[in-house]
């Protein structure tokens, strides 16, 4: 089956870094997307990894290993509008998004 | 960037009325588009995807004669929820793929939440 893994909430403090780990399963693999979201709001786009590797874009970074099947999301000098939820999904082999039921997060002061 | 828009942003309606959502990507043709729920502290599910001239595709136990698609044009899709119950209350969003993106990069729209009361 299809499974995508990620914790379901953590807490950071405000200025510091938080890495969110996301692990995959799925029937084939095109790359992997993280999207951020607001409550009540839509998902919009944060990064995607199809590559082993580490990308790096301002105070985001996304990582990927293929072979372990895995993926983190690493956030630096954390703002408070970071607080959010961050969804992980696997693009399968039909160009398929597989989505994760996200990990929220909650920034303190 | 491309912009996809939804409407109506929120609705309130009676148990056993029906409810249309419309999607439309504002500056960009889709001929497909994304439909998809989601549920208080849940992941998005994917209900059905939108071809353009063609029948919707639907997912695994999602009714297709509940859930109402039509893609009437390259920017248009709606979703119709015909005669809705409590459960079908949650967030409702549409995305469609970027023109421009090689990995099919998804641009949202702004989801529709619907409560039936």
């Amino acid at each position: 089956g299809q499974n995508i893994d990620q914790p379901t909430e953590m807490t950071a403090t405000e200025g510091a870094i938080v890495q969110i780990n996301c692990t995959y399963q799925t029937s084939g693999f095109n790359g992997l997307f993280w999207y951020q979201q607001h409550a009540g709001e839509a998902p919009t786009f944060l990064s995607y990894n199809v590559l082993d590797g580490l990308e790096e874009k301002g105070r985001f970074s996304s990582f990927l290993s293929r072979s372990k099947g895995y993926s983190y999301l690493l956030l630096k000098e954390l703002q408070m509008k970071d607080s959010a939820s961050y969804l992980c999904a696997s693009l399968d082999s039909n160009y398929q998004l597989i989505w994760g039921a996200g990990t929220k997060l909650i920034i303190k002061p | 960037g491309a912009v996809v828009s939804q409407h109506p942003s929120w609705v309130i309606c009676k148990s056993g009325t029906s409810v249309k959502i419309e999607c439309r990507s504002l500056d960009f043709q889709a001929t497909t588009m994304f439909w998809y729920r989601q549920f208080p502290k849940q992941s998005l599910m994917l209900m059905a995807t939108s071809n353009e001239g063609s029948k919707a595709t639907y997912e695994q136990g999602v009714e297709k004669d509940k859930f109402l698609i039509n893609h009437a044009s390259l920017t248009l899709s709606t979703l119709t929820v015909t005669s809705a119950h409590p459960e079908d209350s949650s967030f409702y969003i549409c995305s469609a793929p970027s023109p421009t993106s090689s990995y099919n990069e998804q641009f949202f729209g702004p989801g529709t939440r619907l409560t039936v009361l």
